[in-house]
């Protein structure tokens, strides 16, 4: 399984931009990169996904350079209820739906 | 949609007892997951079915621990006996499709399980 690296936590205020880059160094030819967020005492949430390039959404972009050994999360002006745990997963293809869930970053957005 | 729903929500039982956690996939969805979380070892994939099948169970820490599905609408993890150290946070999770890396995981909210 592709191992990812990314930041244990990051501050930021509200209406700033946040960006979280993951390394994922031996990322696979067929994997695709993924983020999830999570908030306390909830289960993890789908936020984007993307193979190469830009991804955008009603929510955040994913970029992705050409080499796909990283991938920064950005999150367009925070506010206080985008406080939460970031996690950048990479898939297997080898083992299907299987997803491995790092340390995530924790992203504490302030007044 | 109802979304993934798990039961019960909270449950502290003593050491020695038998524990079962349920889950109820989003209708039409082939593939299952289940979670553990942590503070010190974070988020860990247990065991996942695709098709009711168990496909992956290297997750599950020891033989107290078992997962079934009897079909699509219905799973349960079971400890059996029960320590202090099973104490934790366990999520449920279904996916669309079986074996596809890209699918999203919808969670359930979980069952905060504390063991005395």
């Amino acid at each position: 399984l592709a191992k990812t690296t990314q930041p244990i936590s990051m501050d930021s205020y509200e209406g700033q931009e946040v960006n979280i880059t993951c390394s994922h160094n031996n990322i696979a030819t067929n994997d695709y990169i993924t983020w999830y967020q999570q908030f306390p005492s909830q289960g993890p949430r789908f936020i984007i996904q993307g193979y190469k390039t830009k991804v955008t959404n009603e929510v955040a972009s994913l970029f992705i350079p050409a080499d796909r050994k990283s991938s920064t999360l950005s999150l367009p002006r925070v506010s206080l209820s985008d406080t939460a745990v970031y996690y950048c997963l990479v898939g297997d293809e080898a083992a299907g739906n299987k997803l491995t869930f790092g340390g995530g970053t924790r992203v504490l957005v302030k007044p | 949609d109802a979304g993934v729903i798990q039961s019960p929500r909270h449950e502290v039982t003593e050491m020695g007892q038998e524990v079962t956690l349920r889950c109820k996939p989003i209708s039409g969805h082939n593939s299952l997951f289940w979670y553990r979380q942590t503070m010190m070892r974070g988020l860990e994939l247990l065991i996942y079915f695709n098709n009711n099948v168990p496909i992956d169970d290297s997750g599950m820490p020891e033989d107290r621990f078992s997962a079934k599905m009897p079909n699509a609408s219905f799973s349960t993890l079971k400890i059996q006996p029960s320590e202090p150290r099973d104490s934790a946070v366990y999520f449920c999770a279904s996916s669309p499709r079986s074996g596809q890396v890209t699918d999203t995981q919808y969670f359930g909210p979980g069952t905060r399980l504390t063991v005395l």
